[in-house]
């Protein structure tokens, strides 16, 4: 159990375009669920945190206006990259949890490469 | 304030030796939760481990061991004859659970097992 999607998995896109990344729970209702970012070779960085029906919470630092997240139901959360640059290039990865349990599940992650 | 110290950056053995990686963490919190994720080179987050902070007992999964004690604060992880699968990297995780249950992550140690 505890299975956590992501699509997809690579994408390449040209600077200025958006990009949408969705996570799924498969098996399971994520009440929250965890959008990071991580650069090669480091740790995972928090950027926001999302509440099924609710607006999501950013880390501080992080631009919401440029990383919309959406949380429209209890097994799909989507993180959208509006006017990606070269910057944005990097590992996201989600993960999901249930109200009752303490242990987040993460998602395969999500390779952005912005040329 | 939260804070997870993984001080090994990158640790390297032979196949079958046992390797232990530190954790220390800091937290003024009474109610914690302490996690390991392996990393392995797909990028996906495995979820290893989870201890409350008010069950100190040690466990043992196959070859993985997990250390906790809260006099230290330390949550240190073993793996006994190490085989090359167990290549990743590892990271250790506080959470202060309660409804975001944010992650707080250690910055990870690369394990190498070599043949």
């Amino acid at each position: 159990g505890a299975v956590v999607s992501q699509h997809p998995s690579r994408v390449i896109c040209k600077s200025g375009t958006s990009v949408k990344i969705e996570c799924r729970s498969l098996d399971f209702q994520a009440t929250t669920m965890f959008w990071y970012r991580q650069f090669p070779k480091q740790s995972l960085m928090l950027m926001a945190t999302s509440n099924e029906g609710s607006k999501a919470t950013y880390e501080q630092g992080v631009e919401k206006d440029k990383f919309l997240i959406n949380h429209a139901s209890l097994t799909l959360s989507t993180l959208t990259v509006t006017s990606a640059h070269p910057e944005d290039s990097s590992f996201y990865i989600c993960s999901a949890r249930t109200w009752a349990q303490e242990t987040q599940y993460f998602g395969p992650g999500t390779r952005l490469l912005v040329l | 304030a939260q804070k997870v110290t993984q001080a090994q950056t990158e640790i390297s053995v032979v196949e079958k030796e046992d390797v232990t990686l530190d954790c220390v963490y800091e937290t003024r919190d009474t109610t914690y939760y302490l996690f390991w994720y392996k990393q392995p080179p797909s990028g996906e987050l495995v979820f290893l481990i989870r201890r409350n902070s008010f069950d100190e007992q040690n466990e043992i999964s196959g070859r993985y061991s997990w250390n906790f004690q809260k006099s230290t604060s330390s949550f240190n992880f073993t793996i006994t004859a190490s085989q090359v699968v167990d290549s990743a990297v590892y990271f250790c995780a506080l959470s202060l659970g309660g409804n975001t249950g944010k992650l707080i992550f250690g910055q990870g140690t690369t394990l190498q097992v070599k043949p």
